[in-house]
């Protein structure tokens, strides 16, 4: 079954403390890897698209990287302001799990608090 | 531009009843999706429209239908409405599914 698990699930950092979030998938014929952030009480935002092994993305102060199993969201020197949850999504080849040409599957997020 | 609007923002509705929500896309976009998001689940897929046709479905049973008119608004239905139907419920617009998707604020459906 295609999955797509997220790591850790909560971070508490201090501002200007950098680190790394994990979105592993076991999928086949990856077509691409989106990662999104989500305000309380807000639709996702989208931040990056990555679509093969080895594509970087940066944005102000966050990076997404792609390995053939899993995306790194690097965030570098956090405000309080990055406070949010982060998902990331796989876009997959051949039917989704209930039908249709495509598949995209979403992890759970990782929770993000940003501490000033 | 206007981003994606959704209506209405809550509702709550019994069991056994069935609801329709809308969505409006960000003008010149004309593929729909819909989501289902809930603590336990996470974000869902539910299903894509495309110039009123639709192109991709997720795992859900058939109680969830959807169309799209030619304006490219979408709306998504949910009949004999269950317990755990109670989510929120998320629409977003692009121009090619799933490539930069923009997402409403939700519709937030609560069933007792």
């Amino acid at each position: 079954e295609d999955q797509v698990t997220q790591s850790p699930e909560a971070l508490r950092l201090q501002e200007g403390e950098s680190s790394s979030l994990n979105c592993s998938y076991t999928v086949s014929g990856l077509r691409g890897l989106f990662w999104y952030r989500q305000d309380p009480g807000k639709g996702p935002e989208f931040l990056f698209t990555l679509y093969s092994a080895g594509e970087e993305k940066e944005k102000e102060r966050l990076k997404a990287t792609l390995t053939k199993k899993e995306s790194f969201l690097h965030i570098t020197a956090p405000k309080p302001e990055d406070s949010a949850t982060y998902l990331c999504a796989v876009h997959f080849l051949g039917a989704g799990s209930g039908g249709g040409a495509d598949g995209l599957t979403f992890g759970k997020g990782t929770h993000l608090i940003i501490q000033p | 531009k206007a981003g994606v609007t959704q209506t209405p923002r809550y509702l709550i509705k019994t069991r056994g009843q069935q609801v329709t929500l809308s969505c409006s896309p960000i003008s010149g976009h004309r593929s729909v999706s819909w989501y289902q998001q809930t603590p336990g689940q996470g974000l869902q897929f539910l299903f894509e429209y495309f110039s009123e046709t639709q192109r991709n479905k997720g795992n859900f049973p058939g109680r969830f239908s959807g169309r799209q008119f030619s304006n490219s608004r979408s709306e998504m239905n949910v009949s004999t409405l269950e317990l755990g139907d109670s989510a929120l419920y998320l629409c977003a617009s692009s121009r090619q599914f799933p490539y930069e998707q923009y997402f409403g604020p939700g519709t937030r459906l609560t069933v007792t």
